[in-house]
């Protein structure tokens, strides 16, 4: 089964407006990461955050670990039309294994 | 500007053909991974390899096996492809590291249709 679920799992926006998901999980983690994937390509790497972090930023990207509720956040602030993606989160499972969510589609209408 | 290459954007074979899915990564990651995407699944790991010629089961293996004899190439094989496997195949590497979790790059991607 799946350990990351996203939540919403899809997400429609105006563009300049911020967008958040959410990802929860089941077991104690090393690192999680988020990951975009535009239509029908491979995924790109955005961000991650290791167990002994609360938040992380790197440009317009926001990332909240919450160990406790075994939760995280993404929050995309002024979003753009290029931003319109599918977002996945993937927790560190195992040696050398992530499982990832299912992911939320995110519409950003110019 | 580092890269994973797949060796199809879009196949289509028959039932019961053996299918080769290719991947090329030229950043000498040590790890290799492939996995399947569905709709409303996410991405499901087949197999991963940590070294050349070692792999490991991911939670998917069944009708796959794979290859891998040189650091830069894993190969994912389909003995006797079958409708059920009609997916998209990623394939990512990542560099080892002390904490082994470290990001994963990925290729484009192969939509595998089996008729």
């Amino acid at each position: 089964s799946q350990q990351g679920e996203e939540d919403p799992q899809a997400l429609s926006i105006q563009e300049g407006e911020n967008a958040t998901m959410n990802c929860s999980y089941k077991t104690s983690i090393n690192n999680l990461q988020w990951y975009r994937q535009n239509s029908g390509r491979g995924l790109v790497h955005l961000i991650l955050i290791r167990s002994n972090e609360r938040e992380k930023h790197s440009g317009r990207l926001r990332v909240t670990l919450d160990t406790s509720k075994k939760s995280s956040s993404l929050l995309i602030t002024a979003s753009r039309a290029a931003d319109t993606a599918s977002y996945f989160c993937a927790t560190a499972s195992g040696t050398y294994k992530y499982i990832f969510g299912t992911g939320t589609r995110l519409k950003v209408l110019a | 500007d580092v890269k994973v290459t797949q060796s199809s954007r879009y196949l289509v074979k028959r039932t019961g053909e053996k299918v080769f899915l290719e991947c090329v990564q030229d950043m000498d990651h040590e790890n290799m991974f492939w996995y399947r995407q569905d709709p409303g699944l996410g991405l499901r790991l087949i197999y991963f390899s940590y070294d050349v010629k070692m792999k490991e089961k991911g939670d998917i293996p069944e009708g796959y096996s794979v290859s891998r004899e040189k650091k830069e190439r894993f190969s994912l094989i389909l003995e006797s492809a079958s409708t059920n496997q009609t997916s998209m195949y990623l394939c990512a590497s990542s560099l080892q590291g002390a904490s082994s979790y470290n990001e994963q790059f990925f290729g484009p991607g192969t939509r595998l249709t089996v008729l």
